[in-house]
């Protein structure tokens, strides 16, 4: 079965770095794009990136372009996002989610960003 | 990248049918048959139930079914089960190579 598992959510100050990893199970990692998608309450799920099979190509939101970076370690099957000058806007629950489709998600980690 | 719409809310009865709408433009919905819909029941991640439009996963049950019409996609539940109260969301893929989400649809069975 597909796995995904979050991890690296906790509370941060404003303006402050974070990192997220999601590691990966039950498929083979390498040959699958990944997403990252956050759930805001009030505000829904908002797509934060895609990142291509090998790594080489990144896509994101104006939103947040700039300020967060995915990047990926396939011989780890781990998809990480690099969260900069964070803001309180950016308290969410961030979910990694598989393949163009968004076809399997993990449980999702919190992030609060509060002064 | 403005959020795609879709009504806030809608309901039903058990055994009726329901309909949810994701409306954008000609650069995301109309442009490309790469629409899903995620159903999301509070506290637990979302679950794809429909892409490209209107294929379903392995294993969905049949009552689900998508459709496009112009920059309109449409979600459609028939034989409504107390199980399928939860948010629905749509996206789409962008002319800018990026992906946009719906605002989001509480179903509700009364």
């Amino acid at each position: 079965d597909v796995h995904l598992l979050e991890s690296g959510g906790t509370f941060v100050r404003p303006g402050e770095s974070l990192r997220l990893s999601c590691l990966a199970s039950g498929f083979t990692f390498g040959a699958h794009v990944m997403n990252w998608v956050r759930l805001t309450p009030g505000q829904g799920l908002e797509w934060l990136s895609t990142i291509d099979e090998s790594g080489h190509r990144t896509y994101y939101p104006d939103s947040v372009r700039g300020r967060f970076a995915a990047y990926r370690d396939n011989s780890r099957n781990l998809l990480f996002l690099q969260m900069n000058s964070l803001r309180a806007e950016d308290t969410a629950i961030y979910f990694c989610a598989r393949a163009n489709a968004l076809d399997s998600w993990g449980q999702g980690t919190l992030v609060t960003v509060s002064s | 990248q403005s959020a795609l719409t879709q009504p806030a809310s809608v309901s039903g009865s058990p055994g009726q049918s329901i309909t949810i709408s994701c409306t954008g433009t000609s650069s995301d919905v109309g442009g490309y048959n790469y629409v899903s819909w995620y159903q999301q029941h509070p506290g637990k991640a979302p679950k794809l139930m429909i892409y490209d439009v209107s294929k379903r996963p392995s294993g969905l049950s049949n009552r689900f079914s998508g459709s496009k019409s112009g920059n309109t996609a449409s979600l459609t539940i028939s034989g409504l089960q107390a199980e399928d109260e939860a948010d629905y969301y749509c996206n789409s893929y962008t002319r800018n190579t990026t992906v946009v989400f719906g605002g989001g649809t509480k179903l509700t069975v009364l």
